[in-house]
């Protein structure tokens, strides 16, 4: 079964400063890969995806990610943040040829903004 | 015009008590699901029906139970509730076809308190 890391529970970044989450993930073949936000007492927001083709991959807000197959990586990157970034992100996979068509979601990274 | 919507947004309740929620999804999909998120942040799905036929069942109590009307509502009941069903249930919708079916949207969350 897939599965998805995200190493970092919780990380604090100063406005303007850039940014990088990590996530991994467990799978046999090339998965279907999503970022995702969430902020405080909201639902979630999708922030880019990646199904095939070009590894760098452009999202909303800013946001961009890579897809590097040979470390099982895709890393959320913005090159500078802003305190309305402040939220929890989803890394989340979805795996073809599984019978299930849910995405399997990594815990979460929480993200802080200082002034 | 929101594309997918829940009902109610909060939901506070006695132990022992039944209650439903409420998902309606506008954007055409023929596929909804119901995800828990836990007090850790954790998703994790719990629930899948495409075109008004249940596809996946996670382990959860039978206790839970969906019902689809039709392919734009997907309504969660829950029985006999337990201090343990405390969370946010989030519904989610996509369409069934290539990769991009894999693309969720997600309503804003249900959060429910069991006292």
């Amino acid at each position: 079964a897939q599965s998805v890391t995200q190493p970092d529970i919780h990380i604090t970044v100063s406005e303007g400063a850039s940014l990088e989450l990590r996530c991994n993930y467990s799978y046999g073949a090339t998965p279907y890969l999503f970022w995702y936000v969430q902020s405080p007492g909201q639902g979630l927001q999708l922030l880019l995806k990646y199904f095939s083709g070009d590894t760098l991959v452009q999202g909303i807000k800013g946001f961009e990610a890579e897809f590097k197959r040979s470390q099982s990586s895709f890393n959320l990157r913005k090159p500078s943040v802003h305190w309305s970034d402040a939220a929890e992100y989803f890394c989340a996979v979805g795996a073809e040829g599984t019978g299930r068509r849910a995405l399997t979601f990594g815990s979460g990274t929480r993200l802080q903004v200082q002034p | 015009d929101t594309a997918v919507s829940q009902t109610p947004k909060y939901l506070v309740t006695q132990m022992g008590n039944d209650k439903s929620i409420k998902c309606e999804q506008n954007l055409g999909h023929d596929t909804m699901y119901w995800y828990k998120q836990d007090s850790k942040k954790f998703l994790k799905i719990m629930f899948s029906y495409n075109n008004k036929e249940l596809i996946i069942n996670e382990t959860v109590p039978n206790r839970f139970s969906p019902k689809s009307p039709d392919k734009a509502h997907l309504n969660l009941h829950i029985n006999s509730l337990e201090l343990g069903d405390s969370a946010v249930y989030f519904c989610a919708s996509s369409q069934e076809g290539s990769g991009r079916s894999w693309e969720q949207f997600f309503g804003p969350g249900t959060r429910l308190t069991v006292l």
